[in-house]
């Protein structure tokens, strides 16, 4: 079975500095593992996905995130945090049945 | 567009009613999910269908059940609404690329 621990349900950057979402996986065979963003009152969307391929993927927004397999981790990045960022944070991980296992999200909250 | 929608929006019903969820999408997907969201837990699975006639259960299936009579559709139902139902309920569907979902836009559950 496969989980994923987001570590710290709230947190607060200022706008223009770096944002970090810590997300780190348990899986016994290799895993896909994906970022997803929910905004207030809607569902969630794809952020970005890494499937084994480059270890450091690039999604919409300006976010990027990096596979560190030694580590276990797939941490969500990105330079400079905008107004528009607000948002909660889900990291999710499956294998090859699809079924997405997601974690207990991160609420980002920006400060002007 | 193709999408995907779920309805009611905003329920409120009475302990021990049978309440139905609808959920109906257009991007002719064979795969369509039922989560749950909760304060703490993140998003749970509760049904899972793969294609017409087919339903799994998810992770937390208890007092839920669903049917695939056609593609597009996946109602879930609760037999008898319990306090403990009270949730944001979000459909998914996809194409089959694993971990790529779809959401709706959530129903909002209040069961008193």
């Amino acid at each position: 079975a496969q989980s994923v621990t987001q570590l710290g349900s709230h947190v607060s950057v200022s706008e223009g500095a770096l944002v970090l979402l810590r997300c780190n996986y348990s899986s016994s065979v290799p895993p896909y593992l994906f970022w997803y963003v929910q905004y207030p009152n809607q569902g969630l969307q794809l952020l970005l996905k890494y499937t084994s391929a480059a270890t450091l993927v690039k999604g919409i927004n300006g976010f990027e995130a990096e596979f560190k397999k030694s580590e276990t981790s797939f941490h969500l990045t990105k330079p400079s945090a905008h107004m528009s960022d607000a948002a909660e944070y889900f990291c999710a991980v499956t294998t090859f049945d699809e079924k997405l296992t997601f974690g207990t999200g991160t609420r980002l909250t920006i400060i002007p | 567009d193709a999408e995907i929608t779920q309805s009611p929006r905003h329920k409120i019903t009475e302990t021990g009613r049978q309440v139905t969820l609808a959920c109906h999408q257009t991007w002719n997907h064979n795969n369509m999910f039922w989560y749950r969201q909760d304060l703490g837990h993140g998003l749970r699975l509760i049904h899972y269908s793969y294609g017409v006639q087919d339903t799994n259960k998810g992770e937390v299936s208890d007092g839920y059940s669903v049917s695939r009579s056609n593609t597009e559709d996946l109602p879930l139902t609760l037999e008898s609404a319990a306090s403990s139902q009270t949730s944001v309920y979000f459909c998914a569907s996809s194409s089959g690329i694993p971990g790529e979902l779809f959401f709706g836009e959530g129903s909002r559950l209040t069961v008193l």
